[in-house]
Formats: C-alpha cells, structure tokens, sequence
C-alpha cells in the first residue's frame, strides 16, 4: 500500500519562529510537491522537487524554502513564520511512468499549521 | 482567480439521492483531468484521470465525463451514501506537467 506520511497532523507555531514540515514518501517517487489549501482556493504549488537535491518554484514560494537531500524525504521550511501562513499545508509525490501528465499524485494527510 | 472553477462550492443531499458537480477548465494545449476525494482527515486520493474527449469512467456508483472543446467536466454520484461525503477536486494539468486544482465541492450526504 502506496503511504506519503507527514511528521505532524497538526502544529502550532509563534511569529518569527522557524517551522520545519516534513514528508516521507515509500514509493520511490522522483517527483515531491508542497501545496498549501486555504478555503475557496483550491492546492496552491508552493514548491516541487524534479529529484534529489532538485527543487523549483511553484506559484507561491515566497516565505518558504525546501530540502531534498534524500529521494524519499521532502521537507517545507518556513524562515520565519507570519500568521498569513496559517493554512492546511498538503505534500504530495508522483512517479515518471509515461505520459507524465496521466500520473496521479499520491498525498499526505496534511498538516494544519496555526501560526500565532 | 482559478482558472480552474468548480461549482457548486458545497452541496448537501439526502442519502439515497443522485448528484452531479462541474469543474471547468481552460480548453486550449489540454493534456489530463484529474478528479480527487478528499475525505476528512485522510489523504486525498485520486478518482479518475481523464485524457480524452468524450471519456467516460466509473468507479462504482462515481462516474465522470469530460468535455475538452468546450472545457468542463461532470462528475456524477448515483443514490449518494453518507460515506461518499467528501470534498472532491477538479485538477488539470498544464503544458509544464504540473496540476492547477479547483477550489473543491464539499459535499454532505445526510442519512
């Protein structure tokens, strides 16, 4: 059974703290991806990781970064949290069988972070 | 602004009725469609992926059609179950193989 775990289902932070979430995929998975779900607006990409040691911007990177030093662990790191990033935060992985585009993307439970 | 619009935003039905909901989508350059459940507190899990016009799948009492000249897609649930209560998400998949989701239709099936 295909598992993406997430270390926390839920986490609360303070202002300016650095936030560590991390995602843990079996699949061997190339492909990681971090969403974050807020109501009305549907996953938004904040970051994806062709790879190991391979990260690029999705639509909303800003006030995050990542890690991928290992295939199957991807980690969203938030500098210095700020309420606006309270939200639901959703990692996800996906293989390469072909064509890319009809591969589903297998999902965490998510984390729901409250930033205070 | 979504590009990807689903509609209704949420839905309450009695147990036993039958329901349908639409994810819209930009109709040029389409390469798949996928539908998500979203149960609460699990994991969202894929439903269907769809790449052709004029598909039609089914998953037991779920089914899908899509449309991509015009760009939309039905889902529809026959004689809904409190268990099929969910949020369910549209997502389409764009030229850089990335997916662009829709806000979701949370449904509520009451028995």
């Amino acid at each position: 059974d295909v598992k993406v775990t997430q270390s926390s289902r839920y986490l609360v932070k303070r202002t300016g703290e650095k936030v560590f979430l991390e995602c843990v995929q079996d699949m061997d998975h190339e492909n990681m991806f971090w969403y974050r779900q807020d109501p009305g607006l549907g996953l938004r990409l904040i970051y994806f990781s062709y790879d190991v040691k391979m990260k690029e911007k999705g639509d909303i990177p800003e006030g995050y970064s990542v890690s991928r030093e290992k295939k199957e662990r991807f980690s969203l790191i938030l500098e210095s949290a700020s309420t606006n990033q309270t939200s639901m935060y959703l990692c996800a992985s996906r293989g390469l069988a072909a064509p890319l585009s009809y591969n589903e993307q297998f999902f965490g439970p998510g984390t729901r972070l409250t930033v205070l | 602004i979504l590009n990807v619009e689903q509609s209704p935003q949420s839905l309450h039905v009695q147990e036993g009725d039958s329901t349908n909901f639409t994810c819209s989508f930009p109709s040029s350059n389409f390469y798949a469609l996928h539908w998500y459940r979203w149960e609460t507190a699990k994991s969202p899990e894929a439903l269907f992926v769809m790449t052709l016009n004029g598909d039609e799948k089914k998953k037991g009492r779920i089914s899908a059609t899509l449309n991509t000249k015009e760009g939309y897609s039905y889902l529809y649930i026959k004689g809904s179950q409190p268990e099929d209560s969910a949020t369910y998400l549209c997502a389409h998949n764009n030229a850089g193989n990335m997916l662009t989701f829709g806000g979701g239709t949370r449904l509520m099936v009451k028995p």
